[in-house]
Order: structure tokens, then C-alpha cells, then sequence
């Protein structure tokens, strides 16, 4: 079955800390990983999309990982703020089939100062 | 610089009623879906559309209608309304069927 969890469900750092993200997934075949960040109230908004090759992406504070061995990904967030406060969704694509994409239920994330 | 519009933002309907959610593009996306997001679950996917004229079900169509005459806009109908679509329905589109999604603000429906 295909499904895609995420861990820890929700999480509480202090601002300026790292924090790691992680998401495992049995969709298969595999085409590509993303990872979103959903504002309270407002869409998702994609920060990272990563595929086979590729085992790291950064955009900004946010580090993506992905072992595809072990289908595995990691969201690092480095030198949290207060507006890293939000829902952290990985999504994995199946190569193919009409409904493709798999979701994660998300991570909570609250920086407090 | 628009993306992807969403309206209304929030509506309260009566069991029964029946309405219209409307989403429009202005990126010439041929690849537009609709979501539901409940407390506790990942999003899940209604309906799709590839291009014009073209909609096809996804994980939970039942309940809800989809038309795509043009290019930028993909409506969703709720034919007849049931306290089990009260939820958060967002609109999504993207280039193609595996490029990067992107999503409106999202619509708020209670129905009571």
C-alpha cells in the first residue's frame, strides 16, 4: 500500500534552534519528493522538490534529504523563527497511476521566543 | 501576479443546499485538481482535470461534480450538501501531472 508518514506529529522548539523533520514512505515506483509549508488559513507552498538523484536541497534555512534506499526524507530547519510556524507536508509522487501523489498527514511546528 | 484563485473563502450551507467553489489560474496550467483537507489526514484528492474538457475521479469524488470548459478555471459543484463535506477544499494546479503544485488560499465550508 502506498502511504507516506510523518513524524514527529507536532513539535515545539525555541526560536533559534534546528529542528528535523522527517517523513518515510512505501509509494513505489518513485518519481519525486516534495516538501510544503502550510500557514495556518492559507494553501500549501512548496519549499523543496527533490527526485531520484538527488539526495540534498536547500532552499534558504530549509535542507532537504532523501535516501531512496530506505525511503526516507528529512526536512532540517536551521536558525528557526517565529514565522517557521506552520504545517510541514511531505507529498511523494508515484511515477505512475492517475491519482500520484501520496500526502502526509503534516508536522506541527511552533517556535516560540 | 494572481496564481491560483480561490472563492469564497468561508460559506455555511444547510444539508441539502447546494453550491459552487469556484478556482480560476492565470499561469496556463493544464494540470488542475481539487483537495480536502480534514483535521488528522493528509490531503486527499476529489477531482482532476489534465486540460480543457478533461476531469477524471480521484480518491473521494463522491458527493461532489467538476467541469473544465476553460483553460484557467475548474469550478466545484456540491450537488446536494451533507454535514460530511464540512472541510477545507483547495484548489491546485501545476505545468504537468508530476510538476510542482501550486495551491489557492483555500475555501472553508461548514454545513450544518
Amino acid at each position: 500500500k502506498n502511504q507516506v508518514e510523518q513524524s514527529p506529529q507536532s513539535l515545539i522548539i525555541l526560536e533559534g534552534k534546528n529542528c528535523t523533520l522527517q517523513c518515510n514512505y512505501t509509494v513505489s515506483p518513485f518519481s519525486n519528493l516534495r516538501w510544503y509549508k502550510q500557514d495556518t488559513g492559507r494553501g500549501p507552498v512548496s519549499l523543496t522538490i527533490m527526485t531520484f538523484s538527488e539526495n540534498t536541497k536547500s532552499n534558504g534555512r530549509y535542507t532537504a534529504t532523501l535516501d531512496a534506499d530506505t525511503k526516507q526524507s528529512s526536512l532540517h530547519i536551521t536558525a528557526s523563527q517565529l514565522s517557521d510556524s506552520a504545517s510541514y507536508i511531505c507529498v511523494v509522487t508515484r511515477e505512475t497511476g492517475a491519482n500520484n501523489l501520496f500526502f502526509g498527514t503534516g508536522t506541527r511546528l511552533t517556535v516560540i521566543p | 501576479n494572481a496564481g491560483v484563485t480561490q472563492t469564497p473563502k468561508f460559506q455555511v450551507l444547510k444539508t441539502g443546499q447546494s453550491m459552487t467553489l469556484q478556482c480560476a489560474q492565470d499561469m496556463n496550467h493544464e494540470y488542475m485538481s481539487w483537495y480536502r483537507q480534514d483535521p488528522g489526514m493528509g490531503l486527499r484528492l476529489i477531482h482532476y482535470s489534465v486540460g480543457a474538457g478533461i476531469t477524471d475521479q480521484g480518491e473521494v469524488p463522491n458527493g461532489y461534480n467538476v467541469s473544465r470548459s476553460t483553460t484557467e478555471d475548474f469550478p466545484l459543484r456540491l450537488l446536494s450538501a451533507a454535514p460530511s463535506q464540512t472541510s477545507v477544499y483547495f484548489c491546485a494546479s501545476s505545468l504537468s501531472r508530476n510538476g510542482e503544485l501550486f495551491f489557492g488560499e483555500g475555501s472553508r465550508l461548514t454545513v450544518l
